[in-house]
């Protein structure tokens, strides 16, 4: 069984950088068969993605809105990858989720939604 | 990016009665790559629908969908009540990933 666990500080200074990590276990980051992203959401609000990567690869790409301030790497030895968001405001905090997305075909890239996501970290950002 | 409107913003029903959610996308979705999702309060959105048809693994066949191209349908048969939730429409076939604003499925 796949779990996924989000974590980092649960409160950020304006204009500080966000940092969070997901760490993956039942399941290897490096197996090549999944894209791995972060997607975030305010309270009572609906759901953002932030972006992706993808180790077998070595891609990511990022939501345009966001594209400038974000960064997502991975630490394979520790099955982990983070998010990195600079220049904090008030309109960052939320609920930050990590999720799976499962490549099911390579011929042409057909994937699955996201079907294991972490239980969601908090960030909010205030001074 | 293309855009997910979902329809109606609120659902109230009873425990029994069918559910039918719609998303209706301002442009195609390629492949039929359209997911839906139900999420409970507090918790992270469970998968139930890829391939806008597909239902995930463990999902109870009272949850279908159907649609292609620009118009898809999420149906429940018979609300159970673990379905009172927000149930989410979401595309993965083109960069940015988007989803919908969200469906609340309320008692009535």
């Amino acid at each position: 069984q796949v779990q996924l666990q989000e974590a980092g500080p649960g409160l950020v200074e304006p204009s500080q950088t966000l940092s969070l990590t997901c760490t993956v276990s039942g399941g290897s980051i490096s197996s090549g068969r999944d894209y791995w992203s972060w997607i975030r959401q305010p309270a009572g609000q609906g759901l953002e993605w932030i972006g992706r990567i993808y180790i077998g690869g070595g891609s990511v790409i990022y939501n345009p809105s966001l594209k400038s301030r974000v960064t997502i790497s991975t630490d394979t030895s520790k099955n982990q990858f983070s998010l990195r968001l600079t220049s904090v405001t008030a309109a960052d905090t939320a609920v930050y989720f990590c999720a799976r997305e499962p490549i099911l075909s390579f011929g042409v890239i057909v994937t699955s939604g996201f079907d294991y996501w972490g239980q969601g970290a908090l960030v909010t950002v205030s001074s | 990016e293309i855009v997910l409107t979902q329809s109606p913003g609120t659902l109230s029903l009873s425990l029994g009665e069918r559910a039918i959610v719609s998303c209706r996308a301002s442009q195609s979705v390629s492949s039929s790559h359209l997911a839906w999702y139900r999420q409970k309060p507090g918790q992270a959105p469970r998968l139930l629908i890829y391939g806008a048809s597909n239902r995930a693994t463990g999902v109870p066949d009272r949850f279908s969908g159907g649609g292609s191209g620009t118009d898809f349908t999420l149906i429940i048969s018979r609300l159970e009540p673990e379905d009172f939730a927000v149930f989410y429409c979401q595309q993965y076939g083109t960069s940015p990933l988007t989803f919908g604003g969200g469906t609340k499925v309320e008692i009535k």
